[in-house]
């Protein structure tokens, strides 16, 4: 069955650490894909999307991603991580030959930043 | 300012009974969606729907009903058929009824069944 894979339940990092978290889908052809963020207490928000172009992609508060097309992933990364990154990651995807109208999340990911 | 209000943000419910959450969007965005969040699981679509009296069922729409009489409305009714009701609920909404651009989300609903 077509999915979304986020294989990281739980990070702990202290602050300046590297972040990357792995988020790989099974669906084939043309996929839009994006990561959103929950910070504890508030709403989703959109970290970045991809849809087409260059496949690295920069997001907000020093987020960026890599398409891999090759490997099915979006991974995300950030250099130095804050303590204020501590929040839950979803990454989400919507494969436009299987379900046009639906966007699929992953599990989520949810990152604890010490300082 | 241009949103999603969900309300309320905690509701509880007597085993047997119906409840419905409510969602209001003033962003005239057509799509609008249900999702349920629980621990360890991510978000699981419930309904959907893109143009007012028209909505399709998710990927668990089991025990819950949903109307779109406006554009701006979309309220969720959890029914005593829903085997595990007790749950985070998040309503979302898309231009132009695809998922292609940027989903907005509202600040959910904590559901319990007492």
């Amino acid at each position: 069955a077509q999915s979304v894979s986020q294989h990281n339940h739980h990070v702990i990092l202290s602050e300046a650490a590297s972040l990357e978290l792995g988020c790989n889908y099974s669906y084939g052809g043309t996929v839009n894909l994006f990561w959103y963020v929950q910070y504890p207490g508030q709403h989703l928000q959109l970290l970045l999307k991809y849809f087409s172009g260059d496949p690295l992609v920069k997001g907000i508060k020093g987020f960026e991603a890599e398409f891999i097309k090759s490997k099915f992933s979006f991974n995300l990364r950030k250099p130095s991580v804050q303590w204020s990154d501590t929040a839950e990651y979803f990454c989400a995807v919507n494969a436009p030959l299987y379900n046009t109208d639906k966007l699929i999340f992953g599990t989520g990911t949810r990152l604890q930043v010490f300082p | 300012d241009g949103g999603i209000t969900q309300s309320p943000k905690y509701l509880f419910r007597k085993e047997g009974q119906n409840v419905t959450l409510s969602c209001e969007q003033n962003l005239n965005h057509d799509a609008m969606y249900w999702y349920r969040q629980d621990p360890g699981q991510g978000l699981r679509l419930i309904y959907y729907s893109q143009i007012v009296n028209d909505f399709q069922k998710g990927d668990i729409a089991e025990g819950y009903s949903v109307s779109r009489e406006k554009k701006e409305s979309f309220p969720l009714t959890v029914t005593s058929a829903q085997k595990n009701p007790t749950a985070f609920y998040l309503c979302a909404s898309t231009d132009n009824g695809g998922v292609y651009t940027e989903a907005f989300f509202g600040q959910g609903t904590r559901l319990t069944v007492v």
